[in-house]
């Protein structure tokens, strides 16, 4: 069974909206949350990271909320630019288990146009 | 280089032979990290080193599969008697092992099994 869902596989926008990717997981053990970017042929790329102590965590154009009352977490790209279409991924560790792997989500394409 | 790095960038093999993939991690980095992404999938946790920790090979899908990683530096993959189905993009990442999750990934190998 899945611990970290990413419900929609893909996402479109224009250039200059806001771009919203959503996650929901569900090992209540998880306190800290990842969201990596990946080009086709590229490794995935770090982006921003939130600690379940805080509610929201923001950096540039990126912002990721964490609700964890309704497990969930979403990613807001604003405002967006054609070189954000990539997929991205949500992932969640448990802080307290040092270097542990990553959960990953299955990936949300998002294809920003201009 | 600075990133960590993967060799071969792809490689195609026949059902039923071996095959090895190999991960210079970012010097510094204590934990070694392989996953893989199959096809409209996430990325699966294969196996963890920690330093000269036993690995964690919980992630393993079986027996054909082991990873060694020597003088706490470079790893190699190794699949013994491949199937179609191992046909995915094998992933490496490291990190410096502590409690901050930031994993930075290799651009991966695609393998492809006939």
């Amino acid at each position: 069974d899945q611990q970290v869902k990413q419900n929609s596989p893909s996402l479109s926008v224009q250039e200059g909206r806001i771009s919203i990717l959503n996650c929901d997981y569900t090992n209540s053990m998880f306190d800290y949350f990842l969201w990596y970017k990946k080009y086709p042929a590229e490794g995935p790329t770090f982006l921003i990271s939130i600690s379940s102590i805080k509610d929201k965590n923001e950096d540039g154009r990126f912002t990721v909320f964490l609700n964890k009352s309704a497990k969930h977490l979403s990613l807001h790209i604003v405002p967006s630019q054609p070189g954000d279409s990539a997929v991205y991924f949500c992932a969640a560790s448990a802080v307290d288990q040092a270097g542990t792997a990553l959960i990953f989500g299955k990936g949300t394409t998002l294809s920003v146009s201009s | 280089g600075a990133g960590v790095s993967q060799s071969p960038s792809n490689k195609v093999t026949e059902k039923g032979k071996d095959v090895e993939l190999r991960c210079d991690p970012i010097s510094g980095h204590t934990a070694l990290y392989w996953y893989r992404q199959s096809l409209g999938q996430g990325l699966e946790f294969l196996i963890y080193f920690q330093g000269n920790s036993a690995p964690d090979k919980s992630g393993l899908p079986s027996d054909r599969f082991s990873a060694e990683r020597t003088g706490g530096s470079v790893s190699t993959l190794t699949i013994q008697r491949t199937q179609q189905e191992d046909s995915a993009v094998y992933l490496c990442a490291s990190s410096l092992g502590n409690q901050v999750n930031e994993q930075f990934f290799g651009p991966g190998t695609r393998l492809t099994v006939l």
